[in-house]
């Protein structure tokens, strides 16, 4: 059971925006930075946001990320077949006092 | 040119333990923290801990305590996580990556499956 909640799977057609929800509580996403990532099959996972809406350099503007209160959303504008990944959320949980992730969303484009 | 290469695959009985490493590039290794997490098959992400390489302090997360150790050697500039008592359930890839000290995880290695089995 992951800390952070994320639905299991999203979808949408090429071209199209998809939004992706992380949520926490106030130990973790409500009074810290919030990162997301996307994993590829097979490959190691890569920075997409930063610091809640922030893009790593070589990051496209077709990804963006949003904070509100304790929850997170990133979203994905002209969506690409490329983009078909597990994307995940992570952040730090000041009462745990560890890096937490969600379990995780597949994103299939139809 | 920021690099995270890790060891490679092992293979382990139940109740071992197994030693990964992780040689960053040298301004990585100095200039920043080094996180370990990890993925068992079909499952999410785990962060297992991290170091602050240069000072060799590390922590890591409460499940793990006792059995994980982070540590770095500055002579190579590599990181090194061992975990003991290893069980069938500790079957995963584990991955090094560059911490910007935000918690954000940059640049990760490559990976390293450790498998246990009898």
């Amino acid at each position: 059971q992951s800390v952070l909640t994320q639905p299991p799977s999203a979808s949408a057609a090429p071209g199209q925006k998809v939004t992706i929800s992380c949520s926490g509580s106030s130990s973790n996403i409500g009074n810290n930075y919030v990162s997301w990532y996307q994993q590829l099959p097979g490959a190691a996972p890569k920075l997409l946001i930063y610091d809640n809406n922030l893009r790593p350099s070589g990051i496209p503007d077709r990804f963006s990320g949003s904070k509100s209160g304790t929850s997170a959303t990133l979203g994905i504008t002209g969506l690409q077949t490329g983009d078909e990944a597990d994307y995940y959320c992570g952040t730090w949980d000041s009462s745990l006092t560890e890096v937490v992730f969600g379990g995780g969303t597949k994103l299939t484009v139809l | 040119q920021v690099q995270l290469v890790q060891s490679g695959a092992e293979a382990k009985k139940p109740g071992s333990s197994v030693k990964v490493s992780c040689k960053a590039s040298e301004d990585t290794f100095r200039d920043y923290t080094i996180s370990w997490v990890r993925q068992a098959p079909g499952q999410g992400l785990e962060w297992m801990g991290r170091i602050i390489p240069m000072l060799g302090i590390a922590s890591s997360a409460q499940r793990f305590q006792g059995r994980v150790t982070i540590t770095a050697d500055k002579s190579t500039f590599t990181s090194y996580m061992e975990l003991s008592g290893l069980r069938f359930e500790d079957t995963a890839i584990y991955y090094c990556a560059r911490d910007l000290d935000n918690y954000s995880l940059d640049y990760w290695g490559q990976g390293t499956l450790v498998s246990v089995s009898s």
